[in-house]
């Protein structure tokens, strides 16, 4: 069975500074997919970041980026320069299918809050 | 991007009574719709999975006689909480996944803006 694990119930961050929210699964199998998404108060679900597991480099999607680490099987996010905006819910998420987004379990999520 | 779409985004109704919540992907054909529920700062728990002119596939432990899913067309899902009781509260999120005409590099899942019951 898939597995999803957040360490960090919460976290807060200086604005402008660099953070990085902690993702580790657990899967036997060798097609996958991990995602990273924002849930703000408002509740929509946010796609921020996309890695498969055959993807030999990082993913990188503005201020995001995906420090995947296939052997120690973990995919933690990266924010640079984190903006007052960024303050939300952090869901780490992963789906069994590498090239199609089928059944997606989703961690515990992290709470990140940004200081002025 | 594709935009889901769900209808009511609150309701609150008496103990008893049966809800009907719809998804609609609004720019795409979605060949899949899954169903999420979501308790205060929790996560995401998935409910059920439903393909177009298919009965729903619903995860472990999900009462399917319970939550009624349908997906009678490529646009359209609904899913209908019977006989709602207050442990039926919660935030419920669908999201949409197209067919394989996308664009994106990988089949991606676009979540509508969540529905929250709240049954007294």
């Amino acid at each position: 069975a898939q597995k999803i694990t957040q360490t960090q119930p919460g976290m807060f961050v200086q604005e402008k500074e660099a953070v990085t929210l902690d993702c580790t699964y657990d899967t036997s199998d060798q097609s996958y997919g991990l995602f990273w998404y924002k849930q703000p108060s408002s509740g929509e679900m946010i796609f921020l970041i996309y890695q498969g597991s055959y993807d030999e480099q990082n993913a990188t999607e503005g201020r995001y980026s995906l420090n995947f680490q296939k052997a120690r099987k973990s995919a933690n996010l990266v924010i640079s320069a984190s903006q007052l905006g960024d303050s939300a819910m952090y869901f780490c998420a992963m789906s069994s299918d590498y090239s199609s987004a089928s059944k997606i379990i989703f961690g515990s999520g992290t709470r990140l809050s940004i200081r002025p | 991007g594709a935009v889901v779409s769900q209808h009511p985004s609150w309701v609150i109704c008496k103990s008893g009574t049966s809800v009907k919540i719809e998804c609609r992907s609004l720019d795409f054909q979605a060949t899949t719709m899954f169903w999420y529920r979501q308790f205060p700062k929790q996560s995401l728990m998935l409910m059920a999975t439903s393909n177009e002119g298919s009965k729903a596939t619903y995860e472990q432990g999900v009462e399917k006689d319970k939550f009624l899913i349908n997906h009678a067309s490529l646009t359209l899902s609904t899913l209908t909480v019977t006989s709602a009781h207050p442990e039926d509260s919660s935030f419920y999120i669908c999201s949409a996944r197209a067919g394989v005409e996308t664009q994106s590099s990988y089949n991606e899942q676009f979540f509508g803006p969540g529905t929250r019951l709240t049954v007294l």
